[in-house]
């Protein structure tokens, strides 16, 4: 277990709705990601941040905004929702000495109407 | 750019016995970091094993090993004494291990199935 929420755990929301996912962590690790998974996918990244206020995008970046104001919280927004984002999504933060190995959150179910 | 082929969607094996799934994994890096992961039907992603690409040795985890070969650029995961709670789709991923951008590639997964 590696102390991290999501929240909600499940959405249905309507397109052209913003929708804001949040991930919270509780061991103050300094990167988080935002995943998504799709059958036949697998899972892509979408942002990442490697520290408070620090962000990049992903492979799947567009139509998704991140925050980072705090390091226990990573949000991820859709500015306005369209029925291709409906997935699941996954945080993630990086454990290790190299912060090599990622650990997972419980993921959110999002449809997207 | 780095890509992970998994070329099995679906196993299946008995109770009790040994399977293995295949990962293939295509880098121009000499260094990285691979892994299993499992996810059951609950949607959690569990990590099974890691491996750094700088070891030789073959990771083990209790009754899971992995068969890493470098030069074949091969990542496979055997699991022994198969038990009803393995059933998963299992997760081969990559990771540089250096430079700023610490995505896991991921391959599209194996689909695991347990028969009693």
């Amino acid at each position: 277990d590696a102390g991290i929420t999501q929240s909600p755990r499940h959405k249905v929301t309507e397109t052209g709705t913003p929708v804001t996912l949040r991930c919270h962590q509780t061991e103050n690790h300094r990167y988080m990601y935002w995943y998504r998974q799709d059958p036949g996918h697998g899972l892509r990244l979408i942002h990442y941040s490697y520290g408070v206020k620090d962000t990049d995008k992903g492979e799947v970046s567009d139509g998704y905004s991140v925050s980072r104001s705090k390091t226990e919280d990573f949000l991820l927004t859709l500015e306005s929702a369209t029925s291709s984002q409906t997935s699941v999504y996954f945080c993630a933060i990086s454990k290790g000495t190299l912060a090599e190995t990622q650990y997972f959150g419980p993921g959110t179910r999002l449809l997207v109407l | 750019a780095q890509t992970v082929t998994q070329s099995q969607p679906e196993m299946s094996v008995q109770e009790a016995e040994t399977v293995t799934l295949s990962c293939t994994y295509d880098t121009s890096e000499s260094d990285y970091y691979l892994f299993w992961y499992k996810q059951p039907p609950s949607r959690q992603m569990i990590l099974v094993i890691r491996q750094e690409a700088y070891k030789q040795q073959n990771a083990t985890e209790n009754r899971f090993s992995v068969n890493f070969q470098k030069a074949a650029k091969s990542f496979s995961l055997k699991i022994s004494d198969s038990q009803l709670g393995d059933a998963a789709m299992y997760f081969c991923a990559y990771r540089d291990s250096g430079g700023s951008n610490y995505k896991l590639t991921f391959g599209k997964g194996t689909l695991l199935t347990v028969n009693p």
